[in-house]
């Protein structure tokens, strides 16, 4: 079945670019999202780009796609302690949405 | 953007007893989802709800264990029965805007099963 992986953890200093990367096994994905989750909230859509573009920049959010490698990655620039949060990768084919585990991301001041 | 509202926003519940969470949309949507997150882990897709008719279920999900009502095409129940300590988890509800193709989460019912 559909797999997406992430790392658990990424500890960043203020003011640097945080990088969290994603790989994924199913190429027929036709969307790949990023997800914010803040302590004790739901799931927020941060960007999502569709499976045949390999860039998607917002703000300070930059997406890159690698379809061959199936490897996606969320860079945040200028990171803040308001970025610390769990990110969710996730993959959609249709109405069927993978999520990986999460990056748990620390801002350290 | 739709906004999503679910009661109760936590719980703490006996073994064996059932609870029912409530996700109230303030759109008219077609398709609800309800997801369960364990602790440490991911989020699971529970089933699919549509208005009018059975909701459509993932592998290792079961209606008698998971009962869904889908009344209307803003409000949508999730019934979690008789419950054992492993399905403490958070449960959120989910609405997908097809114009937009996105998807929107409710804030999450956390249950506590003793």
């Amino acid at each position: 079945g559909e797999d997406v992986e992430q790392s658990l953890f990424l500890s960043v200093r203020e003011g640097d670019s945080s990088v969290i990367n994603c790989t994924y096994t199913d190429s027929s994905s036709t969307y790949l999202y990023w997800y914010k989750q803040e302590p004790g909230a739901g799931l927020q859509l941060l960007t999502y780009i569709f499976s045949n573009m390999d860039m998607k920049q917002d703000q300070r959010l930059t997406v890159l796609l690698n379809k061959k490698d199936k490897h996606l990655s969320l860079r945040i620039a200028d990171t803040q302690t308001g970025d610390s949060a769990i990110y969710f990768c996730a993959e959609a084919h249709g109405q069927n949405f993978v999520f990986g585990p999460g990056t748990r991301l620390s801002v350290l001041p | 953007s739709a906004v999503i509202s679910q009661k109760p926003s936590r719980d703490i519940c006996q073994r064996g007893t059932s609870l029912t969470i409530q996700c109230q949309v303030d759109s008219q949507v077609t398709m609800m989802f309800w997801y369960r997150q364990q602790p440490g882990q991911s989020l699971t897709l529970i089933a699919t709800a549509n208005q009018g008719s059975e909701a459509t279920y993932e592998s290792g999900f079961v209606i008698d264990k998971f009962p869904i009502s889908r009344p209307n095409l803003t409000f949508s129940t999730l019934t979690v029965s008789n419950m054992s300590p492993e399905d403490s988890s958070i449960y959120l509800c989910s609405v997908e805007d097809l114009l937009l193709n996105e998807q929107f989460f409710g804030p999450g019912t956390r249950l506590t099963v003793l």
